[in-house]
């Protein structure tokens, strides 16, 4: 089956504007989450969303945001952009959440964001 | 809060040998799960393995294997008979057990380098 897949691959924006990036998870899959990963940062979690909700936030000022949709996929949008917030941005999807075993998360590619 | 610290930048190992990479982990909670994630330079993470912490024996995935000290909270990955596709980086990963499956915690990672 399908992959996760993200869109759009790269991306370059100006400091000041705003970007939406797109996460399409694996069919059957109702949870995405997404990562933000940096050399200087490492992978850090952004949020998480199931059923159109979003579960859980890291530590990240509010200009980053998401949301699900009915279908599963989900978009985030980051607001008035910083140089700093060129990196690489992961989704990640999986069945949803459980009270017992993890399920597996699935990696899309990644959107490359470079912000001049 | 839980962390993640992977003490080897890079590491380098000859194709057929076994190489280990370190990992350690700091948590107050009890059952947990750890993962080791491959990112080879196309940037598509998966999953290498995963360690429930209620279980005592060391998961093992093929040529993939890991040495899980629970008191030591220490999380090593063995790869035995190295090959030129192992070159990546590998990131050790925490989650917490039940409830959301995002929000996984990542060490620095370690770029590993397969010499022919």
């Amino acid at each position: 089956k399908a992959g996760v897949t993200q869109t759009p691959r790269y991306l370059i924006k100006t400091r000041g504007q705003q970007v939406t990036l797109s996460c399409s998870p694996i069919s059957g899959h109702r949870s995405v989450s997404w990562y933000q990963q940096t050399p200087g940062q490492g992978l850090q979690f952004l949020f998480e969303y199931f059923s159109e909700t979003q579960r859980n936030k890291g530590n990240f000022p509010g200009r980053f945001s998401g949301r699900q949709f009915s279908n599963s996929r989900s978009e985030m949008n980051v607001s008035t952009l910083e140089l700093g917030d060129s990196a690489l941005y992961l989704c990640a999807s999986s069945f949803g959440p459980s009270r017992g075993p993890a399920y597996e998360q699935y990696f899309g590619p990644g959107t490359r964001l470079t912000v001049t | 809060a839980q962390t993640v610290t992977q003490s080897q930048p890079e590491m380098s190992v000859q194709e057929a040998e076994t190489v280990t990479l370190s990992c350690t982990y700091d948590t107050s909670e009890s059952d947990y799960y750890l993962f080791w994630y491959k990112q080879p330079p196309s940037r598509q993470m998966i999953l290498v393995i995963r360690q429930e912490a209620y279980k005592q024996q060391n998961a093992t995935e093929n040529r993939f294997s890991v040495n899980f000290q629970k008191a030591a909270k220490s999380f090593s990955l063995k790869i035995s008979d190295s090959q030129l596709g192992d070159a990546a980086m590998y990131f050790c990963a925490y989650r917490r057990y039940g409830g959301s499956q995002g929000n996984l915690i990542f060490g620095k990672g370690t770029k590993l380098s397969v010499k022919p």
